[in-house]
C-alpha cells in the first residue's frame, strides 16, 4: 500500500535559520506529490506541487521542494523561516492517480522570533 | 480562505450516538472529500462524493457514511460514535479528474465521551 513517512515530528528554528522537512514515500506508479500547511487556527492549505517536469518545485512564501525520484523523497526546504511560518507542515500523494491524498503524520515547525 | 465552509465547528457527543456534519463546497467544484485528523496525526481520507456517488473510500467502517446534494454540498453521518471517533472532521472540494489541488474547510471538531 502506498504511504508518505515524514521524518521530523517537531522542529524548532529560530528566525532566519533554514529549513528541511523530509518527506518520503513509497509509491512506483505516476508520482504526484503535495505540500500543505496549516497554520494556527486556520485552514489546510497547498503550499505547493510536483506533477511533471522541473524535480525542483516553487511554492508561496519562499518554500521549494526538490523530487528525487531515485530516493522516493520530495523534502521541503527554505532558506531562512520566519516567526509566521510557524505551523504544521504535510506531505501529500494520491495513490493511483486517484482523486484522494495520502498524508503523512505532518511536523510541526516552531520557529522563535 | 477557500470558500470552504463546515458546521458544526465544535460538537460533544456520548458513546453511541449518532452525529451529522455539514459542508459547503467551493463555488464550481463538483468533488467532495472528507478526512479525519486525529490528534498528531495526518489527515486520513475517509471517502469521496462525485455527483451524488461514492467515489472512493478509506479504510472506515460502514457506520462512517455521507451524502452529496446536487448543490455539491455534503454530509458526513457517523453511528454508533465510538471514543476514538474523536477528532477534527475535515471536507474538501476540488474539481472532478486527476488530482489537483484540494481546498480544505476549517473543519468540524468532534469528542466523543
Amino acid at each position: 500500500a502506498q504511504s508518505v513517512s515524514q521524518h521530523n515530528h517537531h522542529v524548532i528554528l529560530s528566525e532566519a535559520a533554514s529549513l528541511e522537512l523530509g518527506c518520503n514515500y513509497s509509491y512506483g506508479g505516476t508520482v504526484n506529490l503535495f505540500w500543505y500547511v496549516q497554520y494556527p487556527g486556520q485552514h489546510l492549505q497547498l503550499l505547493l506541487k510536483y506533477f511533471s517536469g522541473d524535480p525542483l518545485v516553487k511554492g508561496i512564501k519562499g518554500f521549494e521542494a526538490e523530487f528525487i525520484k531515485s530516493k522516493f523523497s520530495f523534502n521541503l526546504r527554505k532558506p531562512s523561516v520566519q516567526w509566521s511560518d510557524t505551523a504544521e507542515y504535510f506531505c501529500a500523494v494520491p495513490p493511483s492517480n486517484t482523486g484522494k491524498l495520502i498524508f503523512g503524520q505532518g511536523t510541526t515547525l516552531q520557529v522563535k522570533p | 480562505e477557500t470558500g470552504v465552509t463546515q458546521s458544526p465547528t465544535h460538537l460533544i457527543k456520548t458513546r453511541g450516538q449518532q452525529v451529522t456534519l455539514r459542508c459547503s463546497s467551493q463555488s464550481g467544484h463538483n468533488t467532495v472529500s472528507w478526512y479525519q485528523q486525529a490528534l498528531g496525526q495526518g489527515p486520513q481520507f475517509i471517502f469521496q462524493y462525485y455527483r451524488e456517488e461514492e467515489n472512493g473510500r478509506g479504510n472506515f467502517p460502514p457506520r462512517f457514511s455521507g451524502l452529496q446534494f446536487p448543490n455539491y454540498s455534503s454530509e458526513l453521518n457517523v453511528n454508533a460514535l465510538e471514543l476514538d471517533d474523536s477528532a477534527l472532521y475535515l471536507c474538501a472540494s476540488s474539481f472532478a479528474g486527476p488530482p489537483g489541488e484540494l481546498f480544505f474547510g476549517e473543519g468540524s471538531r468532534l469528542t466523543v465521551l
